[in-house]
C-alpha cells in the first residue's frame, strides 16, 4: 500500500520558475525522504528530513515538514529542463526498516 | 563503488514461464530491498534482507514469488508461473543505516518485466 500521496499528480512549468510539490502521509514517521526518478530509471535520493525538523535545504531544494498535518512539501527553485522527472516522497516509520513511497508527482520543465 | 546493478534490464516472457532477476548491491551495504513499480505508481515494497536473512515480506509477495540472498551478497528474485499482472518494473535497492538510524536507499536501474 502507498503511505503517501503527492499533489499535484503532474506539474508543467517553464525553466526558471519554481516548482512546489506536496506529500501527505497517514501515520507517524521517523523521517521523510524525497527521491527523483527519470523516465524508465531507478530512483535517486534527494533529501531527508527527520520528524523533529521543520525545514531543510540542499542546493536548489527546500523541504518542509509539518507533522501535525502529516504533510511535507518539496520546493525546487530556478528549475531547469534537467529537473524533468517524477518525484516521490517516502516515509520511514516506527521500527520498520523499509521505506513506503507515495504516488509521485510528474514534473515537466520546458525551455 | 559501482552502484546497484540489476540484470536483466528487460525481460519479455510468455505467461506461465518462470523468470529470475538478479541484483548486486553496493558491497558494503548490508540491507537489500526489492520493490515493484507499475506505470504511473510509486514503488511498492516486496521484501528486504539484512545480510542473508529475509526479515520482511509484503503481502504482495505471493507464493509464486521467492527471493534469496545467499551469503548476504547478491540477491535473486524469482517469479514462477508468470501472469500478465506481474508486468512491472522490479527495483532493487541497498542501504546501510546512516548515523542516527535513517535508512537511505540506493536504487538500481530496475528490471522491466513484460508478460505476454
Amino acid at each position: 500500500s502507498q503511505q503517501g500521496e503527492e499533489d499535484p499528480q503532474a506539474l508543467s512549468i517553464q525553466e526558471g520558475e519554481n516548482a512546489t510539490m506536496n506529500c501527505s502521509y497517514k501515520t507517524s514517521i521517523n523521517n521523510l525522504q524525497w527521491y527523483r526518478q527519470n523516465s524508465g530509471r531507478g530512483l535517486v535520493h534527494l533529501i531527508l528530513i527527520r520528524s523533529n525538523e521543520r525545514e531543510k535545504h540542499s542546493g536548489r531544494l527546500r523541504v518542509t515538514l509539518d507533522t501535525s498535518k502529516k504533510s511535507s512539501s518539496l520546493l525546487i527553485t530556478a528549475s531547469r529542463a534537467a529537473d524533468t522527472a517524477s518525484y516521490f516522497c517516502a516515509t520511514e516509520t516506527g521500527t520498520a526498516s523499509k521505506l513506503t513511497f507515495g504516488t509521485g508527482t510528474r514534473l515537466q520543465v520546458t525551455l | 563503488d559501482t552502484g546497484v546493478s540489476q540484470d536483466p534490464r528487460h525481460k519479455i516472457t510468455k505467461r506461465g514461464q518462470n523468470v529470475t532477476f538478479r541484483c548486486d548491491p553496493i558491497s558494503e551495504h548490508n540491507r537489500l530491498y526489492w520493490y515493484r513499480q507499475t506505470l504511473g505508481q510509486g514503488p511498492e515494497f516486496l521484501t528486504y534482507f539484512q545480510n542473508e536473512a529475509q526479515l520482511e515480506k509484503s503481502r504482495l509477495l505471493s507464493d509464486r514469488f521467492s527471493a534469496e540472498r545467499p551469503k548476504g551478497s547478491f540477491s535473486t528474485l524469482e517469479i514462477q508461473r508468470t501472469e500478465q499482472g506481474d508486468s512491472a518494473m522490479y527495483l532493487c535497492a541497498s542501504s546501510r543505516p546512516h548515523l542516527r538510524g535513517a535508512n537511505v536507499l540506493t536504487f538500481g536501474a530496475g528490471s522491466r518485466l513484460t508478460v505476454l
